[in-house]
């Protein structure tokens, strides 16, 4: 059993590139989302799914995009990258409201 | 909007010893669920204790063990017998009743332990 699966681990962007993080669960959960850990600043929510076909925003969306066709996979859309979207990224899941968190490995992502 | 607020950047604890991480919570709602997750430098994050609001009894997990305030919105974590292993980032979070979208984070603590 996999669980939440996360690629690439690592990737540098120059600035104004563009690119897919992609994030695939087996544990056929509806709920899945997106944080971004800064240092010091703890996890902020981006994007969240409650089902494929449904997403919404979370606290930090701008300079991101999502899309959620399927169960299984969440990919999270860097359009024209900035050196603010340096961060580590972490996708989570879960089967059901109150339940734990999921989460996948990160990726850590370096834009110069 | 909830916020979870936790107010020791850094703690450190001789190996064997017994240490209490701190994390306060602001909300109006009387249901929600509070959780502890550990973060090692592997980066991977990892569920330590959960806890339902609606429950009197702090949970406990092996050494692991919250003193939930209700009243104080305050959610601690004793760790006992501490280990070399227990050294992570430790995440303090808040979900709400809506519970889908609205998992909120503190800003972490960085604990040490010392052999």
């Amino acid at each position: 059993n996999a669980g939440v699966t996360q690629t690439p681990k690592f990737r540098i962007l120059k600035i104004g590139q563009s690119m897919t993080l992609q994030c695939t669960q087996d544990m056929n959960h509806n709920y899945m989302y997106w944080y971004r850990q800064d240092p010091g600043m703890g996890l902020k929510l981006i994007y969240y799914s409650v089902g494929a076909g449904i997403t919404d925003k979370g606290e930090v969306p701008n300079g991101y995009n999502v899309s959620r066709s399927t169960t299984e996979d969440f990919p999270l859309r860097l359009e024209l990258a900035a050196p603010s979207q340096t961060s580590v990224y972490f996708c989570a899941s879960r089967g059901q409201t109150y339940s734990p968190l999921h989460f996948g490995n990160g990726t850590r992502l370096t834009v110069t | 909007a909830q916020t979870v607020t936790q107010s020791q950047p850094e703690m450190s604890v001789q190996e064997a010893e017994t240490v209490t991480l701190s994390c306060t919570y602001d909300t109006s709602e009387s249901d929600y669920y509070l959780f502890w997750y550990k973060q090692p430098p592997s980066r991977q994050m990892i569920l330590v204790i959960r806890q339902e609001a609606y429950k009197q009894q702090n949970a406990t997990e092996n050494r692991f063990s919250v003193n939930f305030q209700k009243a104080a919105k305050s959610f601690s974590l004793k760790i006992s017998d501490s280990q070399l292993g227990d050294a992570a980032m430790y995440f303090c979070a808040y979900d709400t009743q809506g519970g889908s979208e609205k998992l909120v984070f503190g800003k972490g603590t960085k604990l040490t332990v010392n052999p």
